[in-house]
């Protein structure tokens, strides 16, 4: 069973370009989750979407962050006009079912550093 | 605002012995679970634990939880050098959504 997949694993972005960060859930699981992790500090949430449905977006900036989970294809995080302060590690996590009672699978995570 | 507090933040050891890490909830937790993330890795969940007192052990590792489900406990016994890594604890957000991560305790060992 293929776990959380994520790509890419390092991305690399100038000033004011825009990053797309995939993720693809465990097979079986509907519910994502997408987390921030500055270096030593916890796992930040940032979003939480079914398929196709933006359930809870409190943890993202209001502007330049965006989530989808289509019908079809891998939930992508879009980061628009990237700034130094971007760079972290992005964690997805996916689970069977309803959230906080269930534990997360988490993916390797995306590394963005920003030029 | 909800927060998980652990501390310490670090700690060293030396192989063999005993490690002690603790968690803080603001809030009362429906439950809450452990997660240990090696270094350069990704979260890999440990446990939940739902019942208060609650005391669920894997191996060397003892997991507790606090009758007021507002605080818990992971004791590792004769620590190995696999043990490295930072564990968190979570538990559910107020909204009912994701989750809420302490920060972590970072635990190095040295042989």
């Amino acid at each position: 069973n293929a776990g959380v997949m994520q790509n890419p694993r390092h991305l690399v972005r100038r000033r004011g370009q825009e990053a797309r960060l995939r993720c693809s859930p465990m097979k079986g699981h509907s519910h994502v989750y997408w987390y921030r992790q500055l270096p030593e500090e916890g796992l930040k949430f940032m979003v939480y979407l079914q398929k196709e449905n933006i359930i809870d977006e409190s943890g993202m900036p209001k502007e330049r962050f965006s989530a989808e989970f289509p019908k079809e294809g891998p939930s992508i995080l879009r980061i628009q006009q990237v700034v130094r302060g971007d760079s972290a590690a992005y964690f997805c996590a996916s689970s069977p079912g309803a959230p906080g009672g269930q534990p997360q699978h988490f993916g390797d995570g995306t590394r963005l550093s920003i030029l | 605002g909800q927060q998980v507090m652990q501390i310490p933040q670090y700690q060293h050891v030396q192989e063999g012995e005993d490690f002690t890490t603790y968690c803080n909830s603001s809030t009362t937790l429906s439950n809450i679970q452990w997660y240990k993330q090696r270094p350069g890795g990704h979260p890999v969940f440990l446990i939940q634990l739902v019942k208060s007192g609650e005391v669920k052990k894997q191996k060397r590792l003892t997991f507790q939880f606090g009758e007021a489900k507002k605080n818990s406990s992971l004791h590792i016994t004769a620590t190995q050098t696999t043990d490295v890594g930072t564990y968190f604890c979570a538990g559910p957000r107020q909204a009912g959504t994701a989750l809420i991560f302490g920060k972590g305790t970072t635990l190095s060992v040295s042989s």
